[in-house]
């Protein structure tokens, strides 16, 4: 059982536009997300994250959006370039800093 | 750069093979992990180590024995892999284990099992 969803295995956005990745959990306990971007060949690298006690975080071109309620996340880079072309993948703890649990990731693509 | 650092990049191995996985940080983090990930997957956790010591196992087979001889060095030995072994296997470290803080993550090492 899946407890964090990537359901858009791809996305593809212009340069210059918004892109937004998006994120649901399942589980309630959750309380701590995060964002990784993962190129080909390298590890992923950690983007940003956020606590339940907020609903945005924001940093650069980078921001996360939480809705509790909804059990849904998402980030949003604005403006897109063509250097943000990578596989992003969400990921999210419990209380008591548990393992992360990952998604799927989503590829984004960035046309110049 | 990542302050993660593994070795060796790339290792091929048969399947009566004995070899070894390295990662090293520098960061003082106090918490370190094995992840697996195989080909559009995401990664998947294999061992947390806290403060030197193993506290998740996530019922990996014995033949990967994780080892952590310091607080900046995790191993991971193999023994006997079999070719479905074969992924990328991540090293990552964290600061404090008992508090919500981001992974940082190494470049992996690119296992093949032949």
């Amino acid at each position: 059982d899946q407890q964090v969803k990537q359901n858009s295995p791809s996305l593809s956005v212009q340069e210059g536009r918004i892109s937004i990745l998006n994120c649901d959990y399942t589980n309630s306990m959750f309380d701590y997300f995060l964002w990784y971007k993962k190129y080909p060949a390298e590890g992923p690298t950690f983007l940003i994250s956020i606590s339940s006690i907020k609903d945005k975080n924001e940093d650069g071109r980078f921001t996360v959006f939480l809705n509790k309620s909804a059990k849904h996340l998402s980030l949003h880079i604005v403006p897109s370039q063509p250097g943000d072309s990578a596989v992003y993948f969400c990921a999210a703890s419990a209380a008591g800093n548990t393992p992360l649990v990952f998604g799927k990731g989503t590829r984004l693509s960035v046309i110049a | 750069d990542t302050e993660v650092t593994q070795t060796p990049k790339h290792l091929v191995m048969g399947m009566t093979n004995k070899k070894s996985l390295k990662c090293e940080q520098h960061m003082g983090h106090r918490a370190m992990y094995w992840y697996k990930q195989k080909a559009k997957k995401p990664p998947e956790l294999m061992f947390v180590y806290s403060y030197e010591k193993l506290s998740i196992n996530e019922s990996v087979p014995s033949r990967f024995s994780p080892e952590c001889p310091n607080s900046s060095l995790l191993n991971l030995h193999l023994h006997a892999l079999q070719p479905e072994d074969s992924a990328l296997y991540l090293c990552a470290s964290s600061q404090d284990p008992g508090r919500p803080s981001p992974l940082h993550f190494g470049n992996g090492t690119r296992l093949t099992v032949t």
